[in-house]
């Protein structure tokens, strides 16, 4: 899906540094959402924002996790000190309006190591 | 128990076949998807219902609200219909997932 961009599509990281993972939105789509895929497991949902806002952070972990999409640039999302369990793949998704279909991102695949 | 079951878990077809995957769920949803995911991670998205019935070249979906079920169906597969495939269902900004079924499709 060329249309919402994930940069970067693979990353690696040494435990302690920090990930950021890059989501742009179909062009005209206001609202993003981040999901976590982990190894053998199935999706789930992290974080719901409209731009400038976080709407839903209730999937997000409390801690060294955090999220934004500034009114300008890509959504970010960005975690401090990874450690081993970090390691999954990261979809973004976009819709235009909320009860609009998503179109989902290539994701990134971090590894930490 | 999931939220959000499907069956089956695996699904082996020789081409040609007519396959359908099931999903229920036990939550009250505004809207149910079917992605598709390749090897290789990436997700599509397949439709989006909220009622009745979707047709998109060989796949058709429905949706019983009442009985909370809904039906996957591909029509004469092929071996690049070869993926998982996943059922979510939207439940106000949140969207919960199934475990997938993963579909391999035989020459």
């Amino acid at each position: 899906n060329a249309d919402v961009m994930q940069n970067p599509r693979h990353l690696v990281r040494r435990r302690g540094q920090e990930a950021r993972l890059r989501c742009s939105p179909m062009k005209g789509h206001s609202h993003v959402y981040w999901y976590r895929q982990l190894p053998e497991e199935g999706l789930k949902f992290m974080v719901y924002l409209q731009k400038e806002n976080i709407i839903d952070e209730s999937g997000m972990p409390k801690e060294r996790f955090s999220a934004e999409f500034p009114k300008e640039g890509p959504s970010i999302l960005r975690i401090q000190q990874v450690v081993r369990g970090d390691s999954a793949a990261y979809f973004c998704a976009s819709s235009l309006r909320l009860d609009d279909g998503y179109t989902f991102g290539s994701g990134t695949r971090l590894t930490v190591v | 128990k999931n939220e959000v079951e499907q069956s089956p878990q695996n699904l082996t077809a020789q081409e040609g076949e007519f396959i359908t995957i099931n999903c229920s769920y036990s939550v009250g949803i505004s809207a149910l998807h079917w992605l598709q995911q390749h090897p290789g991670g990436g997700i599509v998205s397949l439709f989006m219902l909220s009622s009745g019935k979707k047709k998109h070249g060989r796949l058709i979906a429905t949706i019983n609200i009442q009985e909370k079920h809904s039906s996957l169906h591909i029509t004469a597969s092929h071996p690049r219909d070869s993926a998982v495939y996943i059922c979510a269902v939207r439940m106000n900004n949140d969207m919960r997932f199934g475990a997938g079924t993963r579909l391999t499709v035989k020459p």
